[in-house]
């Protein structure tokens, strides 16, 4: 079936780092890939999408490019802030199925 | 901006059982989820639904039923709760399987 895999569970980074969280993806055709933050206490929110190979999604200054050939969409952000500090979700939305399958997940902590 | 509630917020229930989680959205969306997060699991779909009385297994449906009576309203349904079924549930509505918007989450403990 449809599967993501996040092979990061904890990134630590300093203030004006440079990101990257790595996202790859097992679907068959062309699926509809995301990017969610999550803050403590609170639900998923959506970051941006990507939903053809070599669209390159974006917002506050992190960005993805949907990669068909290696089947990635990884995350990368220039300069962190400590605000950014939140578990970062990939996710792909099945064309088969009507499922949102999401990664496990990795927690993004920077340090002042 | 999309408005999904879920409750109650957090629940303490004793194993054998039967646990309730409601979700209600005001955002007229055809599809809604149900997740559950573990630690080192991220969210795993549970059900999800698009579409009043109909209900689909997602990846994770053993041990829990689904209730879509309306467009509004999906249910989340454990019949004989375990300790294992201990964790954070989320549920989400969207107007297509894309851009998804979640509740707050209701944390379930099983003792």
């Amino acid at each position: 079936g449809d599967s993501v895999t996040q092979t990061e569970g904890q990134v630590a980074l300093s203030e004006e780092d440079f990101l990257t969280i790595h996202c790859n993806y097992s679907a068959s055709g062309y699926p509809a890939l995301f990017w969610y933050v999550q803050y403590p206490g609170e639900g998923p929110q959506f970051l941006f999408r990507a939903s053809r190979d070599k669209e390159k999604g974006s917002s506050r200054g992190f960005e993805a490019t949907y990669d068909k050939g290696t089947t990635s969409f990884h995350l990368r952000k220039a300069s962190v802030q400590e605000s950014d500090s939140a578990v970062y979700y990939c996710a792909l939305g099945s064309s088969n199925t009507n499922k949102v399958v999401f990664g496990t997940g990795t927690r993004l902590q920077v340090l002042p | 901006e999309a408005a999904v509630t879920q409750s109650p917020r957090s629940k303490v229930a004793v194993t054998g059982g039967k646990v309730t989680l409601s979700c209600h959205q005001t955002n007229n969306h055809d599809y809604m989820y149900w997740y559950r997060q573990d630690t080192g699991h991220g969210l795993r779909l549970i059900h999800y639904s698009y579409v009043a009385d109909s209900t689909e297994k997602g990846d994770i449906p053993d041990g829990y039923k689904a209730s879509r009576p309306s467009q509004e309203n999906f249910s989340l349904i454990l019949e004989l709760a375990s300790l294992s079924q201990t964790a954070v549930y989320f549920c989400a509505s969207s107007r297509d399987n894309e851009r998804l918007f979640f509740g707050h989450g209701t944390k379930l403990s099983v003792l």
